[in-house]
């Protein structure tokens, strides 16, 4: 079975400070992967996807995220961020043939002015 | 381009009221789906459609059924409303290789 783990429920960063959230799956093939946002009380947004390729992949708003395949992670990344970043952020995998995706329990991103 | 659409977006119930929750999509996708967001558990998926005519359960389905009525349309029942039900519901649809694309939520309160 495919599980989703985000170690971290809740971090704090300042206003122009790097960011980094973990993400580590399980998963028995090639998987698809993914990062969503949800600002309160929206939907998910598509933030940046893995399918093949480069193990970097960027996405909107400046974020970026590597898949390293012997850690079995794909941690989101961006260099400065932003007050308007200050969100939950959920990483997803999917690829079973259902087309589902299974996802981590999320990161409430807090940020300090 | 409206993508996904939910309605309503807040709801509030008696335990034993039934109600269908409503999604519709434009991008021409042929997969749908129905998730729940409860506090420290991400999404868990409900039902999900691989395409038009077809529905199969996913990871909670007790307690819910499923429609899709046509390519576009996606409806969820509940029967029964139970407290346990009291939860934030997402729909989305689904393009190549996976990628979804959700709806703005359905926050639902079962009393």
């Amino acid at each position: 079975a495919q599980s989703v783990t985000q170690p971290d429920i809740h971090i704090t960063v300042s206003e122009g400070a790097s960011l980094e959230l973990r993400c580590n799956y399980s998963y028995g093939a090639t998987p698809y992967l993914f990062w969503y946002v949800q600002s309160p009380g929206q939907g998910l947004q598509l933030l940046l996807k893995y399918f093949s390729g480069d193990t970097l992949v960027q996405g909107i708003k400046g974020f970026e995220a590597e898949f390293k395949r012997s850690q079995s992670s794909f941690n989101l990344r961006k260099p400065s961020v932003h007050w308007s970043d200050a969100a939950e952020y959920f990483c997803a995998v999917g690829g079973t043939g259902r087309r589902a995706l299974t996802f981590g329990s999320g990161t409430r991103l807090q940020v300090q002015p | 381009n409206a993508g996904v659409t939910q309605t309503p977006k807040f709801q509030v119930l008696k335990t034993g009221q039934s109600m269908t929750l409503q999604c519709a999509q434009d991008m021409n996708h042929n997969s749908m789906y129905w998730y729940r967001q409860d506090p420290g558990m991400g999404l868990r998926l409900i039902y999900y459609s691989a395409s038009e005519g077809t529905t199969d359960k996913g990871e909670v389905p007790n307690g819910y059924n499923v429609s899709r009525l046509n390519k576009r349309e996606f409806s969820l029942r509940l029967e029964s409303a139970a407290p346990s039900q009291t939860s934030v519901y997402f729909c989305a649809s689904g393009a190549a290789l996976d990628t979804q694309y959700f709806g703005p939520g359905t926050r639902l309160t079962v009393l």
